[in-house]
């Protein structure tokens, strides 16, 4: 069956650090791969998309790589602050689908 | 100001009763979906709906229902036949062809 898994559900990090989180995929043959951040009692808000024709996109401190042979996306937030603490969230999408599946996410944590 | 908007923001069901929760959105956005999700997890697909009048089971759709009478309204009900209802209920909009979610803030729903 198809499966998404996101590493350790909590991941702390000092402030300024690199933080890196994984999403990982089996049986599922993705479009495309977004990730989003959600906060707590919130919806969650899209933040990147990678096609499954690309290999890394960047948007500020944010970088996504996407390696479809190894079935997993690496997502990095450079230089960390407390404000990035939050929930992060990958969700891939079908070609004929036309849905996201959703990870269960990774909490990051990011101490001062 | 365009948007989703959810509402209520908490709501309370009693044993037997069928609750509705509200979406609305003013994007002018075709695909409207309902995910749950539950503490710690990810987010699951209950219905979608890719154009008014026609909506598509998701991944859990026991025990709810959904109607798509107006492109900007996609309510969700859930019926006395989900018996674990308890959960986070968000609700998202995307433009036909368009690749990212806009997400709701979400309704808590709790059993009395």
């Amino acid at each position: 069956s198809q499966k998404i898994e996101q590493n350790s559900e909590a991941l702390n990090i000092q402030e300024g650090k690199t933080a890196t989180l994984t999403c990982n995929y089996t049986n599922y043959s993705p479009a495309y791969l977004q990730w989003y951040r959600q906060d707590p009692g919130r919806g969650p808000v899209f933040l990147l998309l990678i096609r499954e024709n690309e290999k890394e996109k960047r948007k500020e401190r944010l970088k996504v790589t996407f390696d479809t042979t190894l079935k997993q996306s690496l997502f990095h937030i450079t230089a960390s602050q407390p404000a990035d603490s939050a929930t992060y969230l990958c969700a891939l999408v079908s070609t004929n689908a036309g849905k996201s599946t959703f990870g269960d996410g990774t909490t990051l944590t990011v101490k001062p | 100001d365009g948007g989703i908007t959810q509402s209520p923001k908490y709501l309370f069901r009693k044993e037997g009763q069928n609750v509705t929760l509200s979406c609305e959105q003013n994007l002018n956005h075709d695909a409207m979906y309902w995910y749950r999700q539950d503490p710690g997890q990810g987010l699951r697909l209950i219905y979608y709906s890719q154009i008014v009048n026609d909506f598509q089971k998701g991944d859990i759709a026991e025990g709810y229902s959904v109607s798509r009478e107006k492109k900007e309204s996609f309510p969700l009900t859930v019926t006395s036949a989900q018996k674990n209802p308890t959960a986070f209920y968000l609700c998202a909009s995307k433009n036909q062809g368009g690749q990212k979610l806009f997400f709701g803030s979400g309704t808590q729903l709790s059993v009395l």
